[in-house]
């Protein structure tokens, strides 16, 4: 069964930094593509990022280019979302999703985990 | 970036009732298409991709069609367990996009 368990959120101030993980389990996991992807509160999804199976290709949103890094352990089947510079409009549950198809690039998200929720203020 | 337009953004409908959600992009992006069901405090699930595959385990009175800028989600035949949020999402291009999201409501 896949499985994909986020921890890392919390409340932190703007400026400040957050670490997210990810960790994956019941797949082949260094033979796929993975995705961030946040949700503000009662708002529509975005996608925040994304990594390549080997990690060697990263791709993020203008949003956060600059401020957030993705990365992955394919030995220790896990993902990191390294998250700087926080501002109230990073305020959201932040998904890890596994890459349906492909190694690198865009497709879609077949297993998704449950969730994080960061919370950016004062 | 591409960007993803859906419609309606919500919907009230009843049990059995056919449904139809409509996703435009700004640009061709051949069947590169997928749909999302999301119910309040969970996170996604995928029902269709490739514009009109149905994921395994989704049942089939849910269907996906289109291609190029125009897509429907179509569900035959609503039942209680379908109210939900629906996503569509660009799989054409990085940045991955999605559309704004369509509410099925209970009326």
């Amino acid at each position: 069964e896949v499985q994909l368990l986020e921890s890392g959120g919390g409340l932190v101030q703007p400026g400040g930094s957050l670490r997210l993980s990810c960790a994956a389990s019941g797949f082949t996991f260094s033979a796929h593509a993975m995705n961030w992807v946040r949700q503000a509160p009662g708002k529509g999804l975005e996608w925040v990022s994304g990594i390549s199976s080997s990690g060697g290709n990263t791709f993020y949103a203008d949003s956060v280019k600059g401020r957030f890094t993705f990365s992955r352990d394919n030995f220790k089947n896990t993902l990191f979302l390294q998250m700087n510079s926080l501002t109230a409009e990073d305020t959201a549950v932040y998904y890890c999703a596994k890459a349906a198809f492909g190694l690198v690039g865009a497709t879609a998200s077949d297993y998704w985990g449950q969730g994080t929720r960061v919370t950016v203020s004062s | 970036d591409i960007q993803m337009t859906q419609s309606p953004s919500s919907l009230s409908a009843s049990v059995g009732d056919r449904v139809t959600i409509t996703c435009r992009a700004s640009q061709s992006i051949d069947r590169d298409l997928c749909w999302y069901q999301q119910k309040p405090g969970k996170a996604p699930r995928l029902l269709i991709y490739a514009a009109s595959s149905l994921q395994t385990g989704v049942p089939s009175r849910f269907s996906g069609s289109g291609s190029g800028t125009d897509f429907t989600l179509t569900l035959s035949s609503l039942q209680p367990e379908d109210f939900a949020t629906y996503y569509c999402q660009q799989s054409y291009s990085i940045p991955l996009t999605f559309g704004g999201g369509t509410k099925v409501e209970i009326k």
